[in-house]
């Protein structure tokens, strides 16, 4: 079946260190996202990708990272400079051009700290 | 400002009841779109329903439908004959543009937590 897989489901992080998030869809979606949700708030976006080897910042993409080499792939990197990573994280992707089209959310991956 | 408010943090309805969660929006682009989601306690994220800004209809799907009033900028969602199984955490999210700087990206309210009891 074709769909967003996220791994792991839950994360734990230490002081000081980087820890990537993999988000890998099948669905052969050009556009990936990563969002980051707070408990009972909304998503906000950290960074998104329409296309192989292009990405761009979102609204809170200080102390995350991203790379974007295969069409299907799109990790995230939450580097030791996010002060405040423990939060729920979810990779959506989407056909860049279909508008009317609407995001596919993977399953997340819960980070918390150490 | 707020690109999309959500002003009710938690609803409740008796089960088989209609309910209608608030959804206004704030933009300058003559082309947008509007999604609603579903996050049920687990926390995937289950698309429900779209409204394009151009789409002469509110839009329907199934018990769903949009009750959308361009003027005054609101996208209310309704749900018809509500179940017990509709107890989750609803967003709405805004597309605005159609174009390569732009793409499909999504700004997001905060969300209402609905209860449905029995």
């Amino acid at each position: 079946d074709g769909g967003i897989t996220q791994s792991p489901k839950y994360l734990f992080r230490k002081e000081g260190q980087n820890v990537t998030l993999s988000c890998e869809q099948n669905l052969n979606h050009d556009a990936m996202y990563w969002y980051r949700q707070d408990p009972g708030q909304g998503l906000r976006l950290i960074y998104y990708s329409q296309i192989v080897n292009d990405f761009q910042k979102g609204d809170i993409a200080e102390g995350y990272s991203v790379s974007r080499e295969k069409k299907e792939s799109f990790p995230l990197t939450v580097t030791s400079a996010q002060k405040n990573p423990t939060a729920f994280y979810l990779c959506a992707s989407s056909m860049r051009t279909q508008y009317n089209q609407p995001q596919h959310f993977g399953d997340g991956t819960r980070l918390s700290i150490l | 400002a707020q690109k999309i408010t959500q002003t009710q943090p938690g609803m409740f309805v008796q089960e088989k009841e209609a309910v209608t969660l608030d959804c206004t929006y704030d933009t300058s682009d003559p082309s947008y779109g509007l999604f609603w989601y579903k996050q049920p306690s687990s926390g995937e994220m289950i698309f429900l329903i779209y409204q394009g800004s151009y789409d002469q209809q509110n839009a329907t799907e199934g018990r769903y439908s949009l009750n959308f009033q361009k003027a005054r900028k609101s996208a209310n969602l309704v749900i018809s004959a509500s179940q017990l199984g509709d107890s989750a955490m609803y967003f709405c999210a805004m597309r605005e543009g159609e174009g390569e700087t732009s793409g499909s990206r999504l700004t997001f309210g905060e969300g209402t937590q609905l209860t449905v009891n029995p």
